[in-house]
């Protein structure tokens, strides 16, 4: 079965950084675009990010480009997102999900960033 | 940016009846290779969303058969044929043709009545 497991999401001040690990397994992880999609509070989805299999082709949505960076690691079935500069707006459950149709999607992971 | 407008925001139902959401594109979604990459997705209370239909019509393995995806072009429907409980939640339509961005619709809140 597919499984995607995000990790790594935390409290943490504005302007601080965090690490978002996703571990996918029940496929084979090299063969897919991988994506970060995030849901604020009571609000909708929103993408974030994603990543092509050999990473030629990445994108970002206009509200990160700059202080986000997504990355994998193939060899070890994980997807990353590296986030800096964080500011409130980024609160938001933090959703991996497989190929760029988001056929499959993890439990996500809470990010929160607050003083 | 491709905007996806969804209708109605909040849709009670009787458990039984039908129930209808609508997903209208600011540009057409038919892609060059002549595909439509129109999905749709359901989140239930508490859950991750969970994709149930694909390309406009093509229902994931596992997803009853009450749920139906049409439209062309611009104008996207999801039909639910019957209602039952567990159908409750917020559903949202979701274009992959035109990228990036990818965009989704406000989603739409499933209620029984």
């Amino acid at each position: 079965d597919v499984q995607l497991v995000e990790s790594g999401g935390n409290l943490v001040q504005p302007g601080g950084s965090l690490r978002l690990s996703c571990a996918a397994s029940g496929f084979t992880f090299s063969g897919y675009w991988m994506t970060w999609v995030r849901q604020a509070p009571g609000k909708g989805l929103e993408w974030v990010a994603n990543i092509k299999q050999d990473r030629s082709e990445i994108y970002y949505v206009d509200s990160v480009k700059g202080r986000f960076t997504i990355s994998r690691d193939n060899a070890r079935n994980a997807l990353y997102l590296q986030m800096d500069s964080l500011r409130a707006e980024d609160t938001a459950v933090y959703y991996c999900c497989r190929g760029k149709g988001a056929d499959y999607w993890g439990q996500g992971t809470q990010v929160t960033v607050s003083s | 940016d491709v905007v996806m407008t969804q209708s109605p925001l909040s849709l009670p139902v009787t458990l039984g009846q039908p129930a209808s959401i609508s997903c209208r594109s600011s540009q057409s979604l038919v892609s060059s290779d002549g595909n439509t990459y129109l999905s749709w997705f359901q989140q239930r209370p508490g859950q991750s969303p969970r994709r149930l239909i694909s390309k406009v019509s093509n229902r994931e393995s596992g997803v009853p058969d009450r749920f139906s995806g049409s439209g062309s072009g611009t104008d996207f429907s999801l039909q639910i044929s019957r209602v039952e409980a567990e159908d409750v939640g917020v559903y949202y339509c979701m274009q992959a043709t035109h990228w990036p961005p990818w965009t989704f619709g406000q989603g739409t809140k499933v209620e029984i009545k």
